[in-house]
């Protein structure tokens, strides 16, 4: 079963616009990560936040982690059509399991 | 650095036929997942590698099985090919076992028919 989900499903907003995606998580973590997959391709790494951080930045992304609630949101500021792409929350509950992805948004900018 | 790559990049198999699809990590990884991605199911884990040995496995029948060779490049077999099966699978290589930041290929597309 999923570990992480996301929320909303599906975003599209303008371009130049900020977007935020968020991802809800059942258990005790060890870090989440997030991943962008362009169409039919395979995942690529953007940002790992560890629990014991709040917040986390990597050019135009901005991570946040609350484990209180077990939350995570992905911001992308000033989006641009090449951010068009499906974004995935994983995490890792640590103890050599396996890391576990969500159920993704998929994300449209329009130029 | 050599990314991970996956050979082939498609495939088209009938119903009852079996697969091999290959995986080559980056360079120094030792550890190999396989994940299975179909619209209906999302990412789906199917199993990790690592020095060889399976260290991980998803809810996946006997059907689909795996392997990892000395120099951690992996292979994973479906046989008994079901039309449920077309779906894209990917793999990902990471430095540890586990939890950390990985390394994902382009993807298997393979098409029962």
């Amino acid at each position: 079963s999923q570990q992480g989900e996301e929320d909303p499903q599906a975003l599209s907003i303008q371009e130049g616009e900020n977007a935020t995606m968020n991802c809800s998580y059942k258990t005790s973590i060890n870090n989440l990560q997030w991943y962008r997959q362009n169409s039919g391709r395979g995942l690529v790494h953007l940002i790992l936040i560890r629990s014991n951080e709040r917040e986390k930045h990597s050019g135009r992304l901005r991570v946040t982690l609350d484990t209180s609630k077990k939350s995570s949101s992905l911001l992308i500021t000033a989006s641009r059509a090449a951010d068009t792409a499906s974004y995935f929350c994983a995490t890792d509950r640590g103890g050599n399991e396996k890391l576990t992805f969500g159920t993704g948004t998929r994300l449209t900018i329009i130029p | 650095k050599a990314g991970v790559t996956q050979t082939p990049r498609y495939l088209i198999k009938t119903r009852g036929q079996q697969v091999t699809l290959s995986c080559s990590p980056i360079s120094g990884h030792r550890s190999v997942s396989w994940y299975q991605q179909t619209p209906g199911q999302g990412l789906q884990f199917l199993f990790e590698y690592f020095s060889e040995t399976q260290r991980n496995k998803g809810n996946f029948p006997g059907r689909f099985s795996g392997r990892q060779f000395s120099n951690s490049r992996s292979e994973m077999n479906v046989s008994t090919l079901e039309l449920g099966d077309s779906a894209l699978y990917l793999c990902a290589s990471s430095l540890e076992l586990a939890g950390g930041e990985q390394y994902f290929g382009p993807g298997t597309r393979l098409t029962v028919t």
